[in-house]
């Protein structure tokens, strides 16, 4: 079975800049999930999709952050302008919808200088 | 709110040793906890996971007994390995659809 993959692996933008991420889940999961990891921290939940609803973004920086799911499966998630402090690395996650299992996705470190 | 504290890294030990890695939690529900595991270079993978109170996760020879009564998930190994080198995250869901609330992560480090 495939993997929740994600593109670009690394990215290096200047503050300011916009950039945008992908991430396909696996096939079938109803639930996908955008976290921010910050070097020496545990992943931080930035959004969560049920299909093609956003169930919680609670935590979602929405002035400079935005994500959208296209028809239930990939996802996008964009920043702009960016900051120093969104250097980080993005992971994105699916899970099917009865079970809290997360599969994640190898990640994209951002770099803002 | 619901968060989770685990002990603070690294941790560094020769093969052979027993880890031990702490993790607390509080929650307002009864959550299901997770440990899961990064190497270098790699994604997240869940280690192992336990449901309900008593239960105890294992896999690749890595334990964690669920206790309600200490708030408690710690996980353990009798035997570490040099490939076991790699952070580990404690992490709590409240239920099904909800996401993980993570720790902050242990590093381990284990020398030949």
């Amino acid at each position: 079975e495939a993997g929740v993959a994600q593109s670009p692996r690394y990215k290096i933008i200047e503050k300011r800049q916009s950039v945008a991420f992908w991430c396909n889940p696996i096939s079938g999961h109803a639930t996908l999930y955008w976290y921010q990891q910050i070097l020496g921290q545990g992943p931080k939940l930035l959004i969560q999709f049920q299909n093609n609803g956003v169930v919680d973004d609670s935590q979602l920086p929405k002035d400079r952050f935005s994500a959208e799911r296209l028809k239930g499966v990939d996802s996008t998630l964009k920043i702009q302008p960016a900051k120093l402090e969104d250097s980080a690395v993005y992971l994105c996650a699916s899970s099917p919808l009865s079970n809290t299992e997360a599969f994640f996705g190898q990640g994209t470190r951002l770099t803002v200088v | 709110g619901d968060s989770v504290t685990q002990m603070e890294g690294p941790v560094t030990l020769s093969e052979e040793a027993f880890l031990t890695i702490n993790c607390t939690y509080t929650a307002t529900g009864y959550p299901s906890l997770f440990w899961y595991v990064q190497y270098p270079g790699e994604g997240l993978q869940l280690l192992l996971k336990a449901t309900k109170a008593d239960d105890k996760g294992s896999n690749k020879g890595f334990e964690a007994t669920y206790r309600k009564e200490t708030t408690s998930f710690h996980l353990e190994k009798g035997s570490v390995q040099v490939s076991d080198s790699a952070v580990y995250f404690c992490a709590l869901s409240l239920n099904s659809g909800y996401a993980l609330n993570f720790g902050k992560g242990t590093s381990l480090l284990v020398t030949p």
